[in-house]
């Protein structure tokens, strides 16, 4: 499968701080990029998609996109305890493949 | 964002038989549907790609005839695990395809499907 890669973490936060979450992936082909939130046992939730290279936001969300270097990353911005998940990043246009996913604490 | 339902939600059945799950885009008609399959602590694997009206297109490792899937309209599409085995025991989770412009596409899951072959 095309690889998506992404830190496996645990990545640890304190509540209200900033959360940085990083995505690279091998196939230039790739048009369409997604975050999902993910908790345990459940269905992946779409956060954010983005496609175009730059910053998309939305809310305490922001995605950044740079083509050029295969890169996709998550910020999210007053981290809360709910925020704590895993979150999955993924790459594809007619089809979608998913990185591993980093796992994301929020200590209260 | 646009509705897909699975069902069922878990089943538990006996190392050999036949499980069929259902997959259903609820709000919009999705020509391609994806079957992904997530083992504990590991992320999705994207198994096929089922398109309605054709054959599907199965991944790298996939057994294409043990794990059926059927896209016989387009709001509906089913994997069955033939002859199930304990290592098939998964979570399996489908999405469907919503083209959303030229320039991207976007997915929706389903809630997924909880499997243990005993």
């Amino acid at each position: 499968q095309k690889e998506v890669e992404q830190n496996s973490g645990p990545l640890s936060v304190p509540e209200g701080a900033i959360a940085s979450l990083n995505c690279t992936y091998s196939d230039r082909g790739s048009q369409s990029f997604f975050w999902y939130r993910q908790y345990s046992g459940k269905s992946p939730e779409l956060i954010m998609f983005i496609y175009s290279n730059g910053d998309k936001e939305d809310g305490r969300f922001t995605a950044q996109l740079n083509k050029a270097s295969q890169y996709v990353s998550l910020l999210i911005r007053d981290s809360q305890p709910s925020d704590s998940a895993t979150y999955l990043c993924a790459a594809g246009f007619n089809k979608f493949y998913f990185g591993s996913g980093t796992k994301l604490n929020v200590k209260p | 964002g646009a509705v897909v339902s699975q069902h069922p939600s878990w089943v538990i059945c006996k190392s050999g038989t036949s499980v069929k799950i259902e997959c259903r885009s609820l709000d919009f008609q999705a020509t391609t549907m994806f079957w992904y399959r997530q083992f504990p602590k590991q992320s999705l694997m994207l198994m096929a790609t089922s398109n309605e009206g054709s054959k599907a297109t199965y991944e790298q490792g996939v057994e294409k005839d043990k794990f059926l899937i059927n896209h016989a309209s387009l709001t509906l599409s089913t994997l069955t695990v033939t002859s199930a085995h304990p290592e098939d025991s998964s979570f399996y989770i489908c999405s469907a395809l919503q083209l959303a412009g030229a320039s991207y596409n976007e997915q929706f899951f389903g809630p997924g499907t909880r499997l243990t072959v005993l």
